[in-house]
């Protein structure tokens, strides 16, 4: 089975700071990555999604980039928020409709 | 705004009832999944379908049925809830492997809180 892992499982920060989640899969041949963002209670929101010919995808201030040789993504948030506090998920999407998705990081930005 | 629809927000059953969870999505999406979420375990995969009356056991089917009857609905079965069923449970959509893009990947519903009591 695919292993998808999140580096750190937890994250508190001052408001402002800019900071990077990691993820980390055991598989090179993905067909795409997706970060998520889930509030507690709710489900999961699409933040960004990158293709395995794709090196970076960015919105707004996230930017979420992939190595697939090394089998790495980030997710790099700018000038963090309050309201930025949230559990962020990757999933991997490989051939026949796999999708395998981390444990998530937990973010606290404190004001 | 495209998106997947789970019929119930929150739902209280009793032991041994047989309840039906709904999601219909309106993106036209071949495949549907769906998922428990629980403290600690993160996202399980129930069932998925990757087409219509087509079916597939995921991680942890025991317990639990589907149904899908047509492309954009996509039913969870609990035969006969149990306690250990109390759980998240979360709906998705999406194209076939290789197909997404940036605006039409893995979509999920908002979920529903099921507490079998």
């Amino acid at each position: 089975k695919q292993e998808v892992t999140q580096i750190p499982a937890a994250l508190s920060v001052p408001e402002g700071e800019n900071l990077v989640l990691n993820c980390s899969f055991t598989d090179s041949a993905i067909y795409n990555l997706q970060w998520f963002r889930q509030d507690p209670g709710k489900g999961l929101t699409s933040l960004l999604l990158i293709q395995s010919s794709q090196r970076e995808q960015t919105s707004g201030r996230l930017n979420a980039s992939l190595d697939k040789s090394s089998g790495r993504s980030t997710l790099y948030i700018a000038a963090s928020q309050p309201g930025d506090s949230a559990t962020y998920l990757c999933a991997v999407e490989y051939n026949f409709n796999k999708f395998y998705f981390g444990s998530g990081t937990k973010l606290n930005v404190k004001p | 705004d495209v998106k997947v629809t789970q019929s119930s927000r929150y739902l209280v059953k009793r032991t041994g009832e047989k309840v039906f969870l709904e999601c219909v999505q309106d993106m036209d999406h071949e495949n549907m999944f769906w998922y428990r979420q629980d403290p600690g375990l993160g996202l399980r995969l129930i069932y998925f379908s990757y087409d219509v009356k087509m079916k597939e056991k995921g991680d942890i089917p025991e317990g639990y049925s589907v149904s899908r009857e047509k492309k954009e609905r996509f039913s969870l079965i609990l035969e006969s809830a149990s306690t250990n069923q109390t759980s998240m449970y979360l709906c998705a959509s999406s194209l076939p492997s290789g197909q997404s893009t940036l605006n039409y990947g893995y979509t999920f519903g908002s979920g529903t809180r099921l507490t079998v009591v």
